[in-house]
């Protein structure tokens, strides 16, 4: 059973970079799948951040494009987001989480992490 | 494309049926999901291609629509199901509804 895990800084100070890593097991990240990242506020409500291939090709929501990087890291069977220039909107509970089938860069999420919060705030 | 979801909250009672819609800004043709989410969860894949049910998801659980129209049934509501519901596109990127709140009556 594939799970998921995030991990990272749960406050972060405006204008700073925010990064997260998903910990990945019971499925090698190599497998073919794409891997992504969601977060979800009071405000907009869940939103695509981007998705990740093994390979290193990323896909990200064009309203975050100018500020997120997704990378992968296939010997520690992890992938990580990095998000610049955070504001307090940027304040979510934030999920990896993998797609149902491998191959498409959009899809369906099946497996998620449990959400870890991130707030921006001095 | 923008996913509006209707009601925002529906209030019934376990044993009724519930109906929840959701309506695409433009076709986004079968690639549409369903999701469940309770407090403090992750959200749970319930329906994929707009009909399909998702591995372990009760049969009581339906989808249907296509193009711009979209309906998640639940036949006769558990206590379970009492939570907030997604619809998600991946016709065009991926974007999300906001969300129907399913509430005991």
């Amino acid at each position: 059973q594939v799970q998921l895990l995030e991990s990272g800084p749960g406050l972060v100070m405006p204008s700073e970079t925010l990064s997260l890593t998903c910990s990945v097991s019971g499925s090698s990240i190599t497998r073919g799948y794409y891997w992504g990242w969601v977060r979800h506020t009071p405000g907009k409500g869940l939103q695509w951040i981007g998705s990740v291939f093994y390979s290193g090709s990323a896909y990200y929501n064009p309203s975050l494009e100018s500020r997120v990087t997704i990378s992968v890291d296939t010997s520690k069977n992890h992938f990580s987001l990095k998000l610049s220039g955070v504001t307090a909107a940027d304040t979510a509970v934030f999920y990896c989480a993998r797609f149902s089938r491998p191959g498409y860069y959009t899809e369906y999420f099946q497996h998620w992490g449990q959400g870890i919060l991130v707030t921006v705030s001095s | 494309i923008v996913l509006t979801q209707s009601p925002v909250t529906l209030s019934l009672s376990p044993g009724e049926r519930a109906t929840l819609l959701c309506r695409a800004s433009q076709s986004v043709s079968s690639d549409l999901a369903w999701y469940q989410q309770k407090p403090g969860q992750a959200p749970r894949l319930l329906i994929y291609d707009a009909s399909n049910r998702a591995t372990g998801i009760p049969a009581r659980f339906s989808g249907s629509g296509s193009g711009t129209d979209f309906t998640l049934t639940i036949s006769s509501l558990e206590p379970e199901d009492f939570a907030v519901y997604y619809c998600q596109q991946r016709f065009n990127w991926i974007t999300f509804g906001q969300g129907t709140r399913l509430e005991i009556k």
